[in-house]
C-alpha cells in the first residue's frame, strides 16, 4: 500500500504564479484534508472534505481552493501564489467517521519568491 | 524519568528514563484527543488517542492521560529510546476538524 502520496515534493514559485498540489490516497478513505506547517509551528487546518462531492474550509483557506471530485484525490490549488504561502503542505487521509487518527503523506516543500 | 509540568517547547531526556510531555487544551466539547509523532522530513504519525470520558488509555509503551478539570493532557513515554527522538503534538478532535497545537521537540541523549 501506498498510503497518502503527494506530488511534488518541492517547489518553487514566483509570485502570482499558480500551481497545484495534488494528494491521492489508496485506502478507501472517506476524509481528507490538508494542512500546512511553518517554522515552529504546529500543523494548521487548511480545508478537508468528508466524502467526494464535499469540501468544507479549515482554520485558514484563503488564497486556497479544492475539490474532490473522486474518493482517491484531493488536490490543493494555489489561485495567485504570496511569499506567506512558503510552507511546508500535508495531505492527510481517514476513514468514515472518527476523523482523529489521520495518515499524512510526506509533505509538499513549497517556496513562493 | 523527566516531566515537564506546563508545555515547553523541548524536553531532553536520557536514553532509558521515561518521558512525560504535556499539552493544556482550549475546547471542552472536543470528542477525542491525540497525540501525533514528527520525525524530522516526514509527515506526522498517530500515536495514541484518547476519548473525552476517559481518563487514561495505555498503548505500547505509552500512556495517555487526560485531565478535564484542568484541560490537561499528557503523553508517557516508558523507557526512552533513540528512536523516540521528534516533535510530538497534541491534537483535539471536534467536528470533522483536528486542530494541533506548537509542539514540543524530544531529544533522546545516549
Amino acid at each position: 500500500n501506498a498510503g497518502v502520496t503527494q506530488t511534488p515534493k518541492f517547489q518553487v514559485l514566483k509570485t502570482g504564479q499558480s500551481m497545484t498540489l495534488q494528494c491521492a490516497q489508496d485506502m478507501n478513505h472517506e476524509y481528507m484534508s490538508w494542512y500546512r506547517q511553518d517554522p515552529g509551528m504546529g500543523l494548521r487546518l487548511i480545508h478537508y472534505s468528508v466524502g467526494a462531492g464535499i469540501t468544507d474550509q479549515g482554520e485558514v483557506p484563503n488564497g486556497y481552493n479544492v475539490s474532490r471530485s473522486t474518493t482517491e484525490d484531493f488536490p490543493l490549488r494555489l489561485l495567485s501564489a504570496a511569499p506567506s504561502q512558503t510552507s511546508v503542505y500535508f495531505c492527510a487521509s481517514s476513514r468514515k467517521g472518527y476523523t482523529g487518527e489521520l495518515f499524512f503523506g510526506e509533505g509538499s516543500r513549497l517556496t513562493v519568491l | 524519568g523527566e516531566s515537564v509540568g506546563l508545555h515547553l517547547p523541548t524536553l531532553s531526556v536520557q536514553e532509558g528514563d521515561n518521558s512525560i510531555i504535556n499539552c493544556a487544551y482550549s475546547n471542552s466539547a472536543s470528542d477525542y484527543f491525540i497525540w501525533y509523532k514528527q520525525e524530522s522530513g516526514k509527515g506526522p504519525q498517530f500515536i495514541i488517542d484518547i476519548r473525552s470520558n476517559m481518563d487514561k488509555r495505555q498503548g505500547q509503551r505509552v500512556t495517555v492521560l487526560l485531565n478535564k478539570t484542568v484541560k490537561h493532557l499528557s503523553l508517557q513515554i516508558a523507557a526512552t529510546q533513540p528512536g523516540d527522538s521528534a516533535v510530538y503534538f497534541c491534537a483535539e478532535f471536534n467536528d470533522y476538524k483536528l486542530s494541533f497545537g506548537a509542539g514540543t521537540t524530544v531529544t533522546v541523549r545516549a
